[in-house]
């Protein structure tokens, strides 16, 4: 299908394990997103994408690490996950220009015991 | 530190009603003010989107007031139906990649 989607849609790890959040889309945009979403916070960045084999920090970044092989891929990992990192995961992605319209998928909720 | 300050947490209103919803910044640097809508179990999605060189900009029901001088816009939902029931997100960019969101408001529109 076209569009960005990400896996999955529901995860529930523990303290320590890996985990990796996948985002994928459809329509070559330049740049790709990683947000967090936590109530009271609105969404908070914590990577982007500019291209593939660029990326640069967000607001939040400790405890995640990102990569952007190839333009339509730009998986999430959690190296150790926290129960801090319990949240809802937002890949988004945009064309090119500072004003072109941010597309979001549908959600990662991960819960980390 | 949260740049972008949204307010109410949560709004509830009669249909038909104008609910409104407010956010200010500090960042002067800041210039381009979108809103996001988002309906549960889903992504947010662009409403509608200002720049600070015009003091207002409507798309159909939604309106954006915009106001430099006090570092302040607002999104208007003029005859607000049960199906605008979702959480708005402000949020502002100062020129570059990154999109500073303010923390959101839950609203309700009763039938």
């Amino acid at each position: 299908d076209a569009g960005i989607t990400q896996s999955p849609r529901y995860k529930i790890t523990e303290t320590g394990r890996q985990v990796t959040l996948m985002c994928h889309q459809t329509w070559s945009h330049s740049y790709m997103f990683w947000y967090r979403q936590d109530l009271g916070h609105g969404l908070r960045l914590i990577y982007y994408s500019a291209a593939a084999d660029i990326t640069d920090k967000g607001e939040v970044p400790d405890g995640y690490v990102v990569s952007r092989s190839k333009t339509e891929n730009f998986p999430l990992t959690l190296e150790s996950a926290t129960r801090s990192q319990t949240s809802v995961y937002f890949c988004a992605s945009r064309r090119g220009g500072p004003l072109d319209e941010q597309f979001f998928g549908p959600g990662t909720r991960l819960t980390v015991l | 530190q949260q740049q972008v300050k949204q307010s109410p947490q949560s709004l509830i209103v009669q249909k038909g009603g104008i609910p409104i919803i407010n956010c200010a910044y500090e960042n002067t640097a800041f210039d381009y003010f979108p809103w996001y809508q988002q309906f549960p179990g889903k992504g947010p999605a662009l409403l509608i989107a200002i720049r600070p060189d015009v003091s207002e900009k409507k798309e159909g029901r939604f309106t954006i007031s915009f106001n430099k001088s006090a570092k302040q816009f607002s999104l208007h939902i003029m005859d607000s139906q049960p199906g605008d029931s979702a959480t708005y997100f402000c949020a502002a960019r100062a020129g570059g990649n990154m999109l500073t969101f303010g923390g959101g408001t839950r609203l309700m529109v009763k039938p």
